[in-house]
């Protein structure tokens, strides 16, 4: 079966530090990937997303990442995080035709002043 | 942008009662799903429909059903509530090709 995995559960950085999130997902097929964003009490919004195409992708509120098909990862980074980055990064797997996304456990970013 | 609307947001209800949850989609999308979240936990996927027909279907219990309406909301029909549905449930959807999903607000319920 397909799984997320999230290593990370809590990240604790320093504002304008710059910060990864790791993202691995297991699947011999092809998937489509997904970095969602949960602020407290708040659904989940799309940072951003690979369907195909350039492995880099760059999102919203500067977050990009890279999918890495021989690793199996989807590392999210921003280079200077700031407080309003604090919030729940979710990572999700859209597996070939499948309809649901399978989530990670979540990773809790944190911004220290 | 319009959004995903869910309703209500918030809900409280007993054990044994019965919930009845709706979701809005983007206009133009044609695919919505249902996903619950329980406290600390990832969202998992419940069911999903594709132009008002079932398209695919996770863990639901069979005290849920769902379904999608002619103007392509949905709504999620929840008996017999037990303690451990208190959660947070998502709607997303989803247009044309279906690669990308759209997360409503959520409906958090709490079952007494």
């Amino acid at each position: 079966a397909q799984s997320v995995t999230q290593l990370d559960s809590q990240v604790p950085v320093f504002e304008e530090a710059p910060v990864e999130l790791r993202c691995n997902y297991s699947s011999s097929v092809s998937v489509y990937l997904f970095w969602y964003v949960q602020y407290p009490n708040q659904g989940l919004q799309l940072l951003l997303k690979y369907l195909s195409g350039s492995t880099l992708v760059k999102g919203i509120n500067g977050f990009e990442a890279e999918f890495n098909k021989s690793q199996t990862s989807f590392h999210l980074r921003k280079p200077s995080v700031h407080i309003s980055d604090t919030a729940e990064y979710c990572c999700a797997v859209k597996i070939g035709g499948g309809q649901k996304l399978v989530f990670g456990q979540g990773t809790r970013l944190t911004i220290n002043p | 942008a319009a959004g995903v609307i869910q309703s209500p947001r918030h809900l409280i209800k007993e054990k044994r009662e019965t919930a009845t949850l709706k979701c809005y989609p983007i206009p133009r999308h044609d695919t919505v799903y249902w996903y619950q979240q329980g406290p600390g936990q990832d969202p998992q996927f419940l069911i999903s429909f594709y132009e008002k027909m079932q398209s695919d279907k996770g863990s639901i219990p069979d005290r849920f059903s769902a379904q999608q309406f002619s103007d392509y909301h949905s709504e999620l029909n929840m008996s017999s509530l037990e303690l451990g549905d208190s959660a947070l449930y998502f709607c997303a959807s989803s247009g044309r090709g279906r690669e990308t999903q759209y997360f409503g607000p959520g409906t958090r319920l709490l079952v007494l």
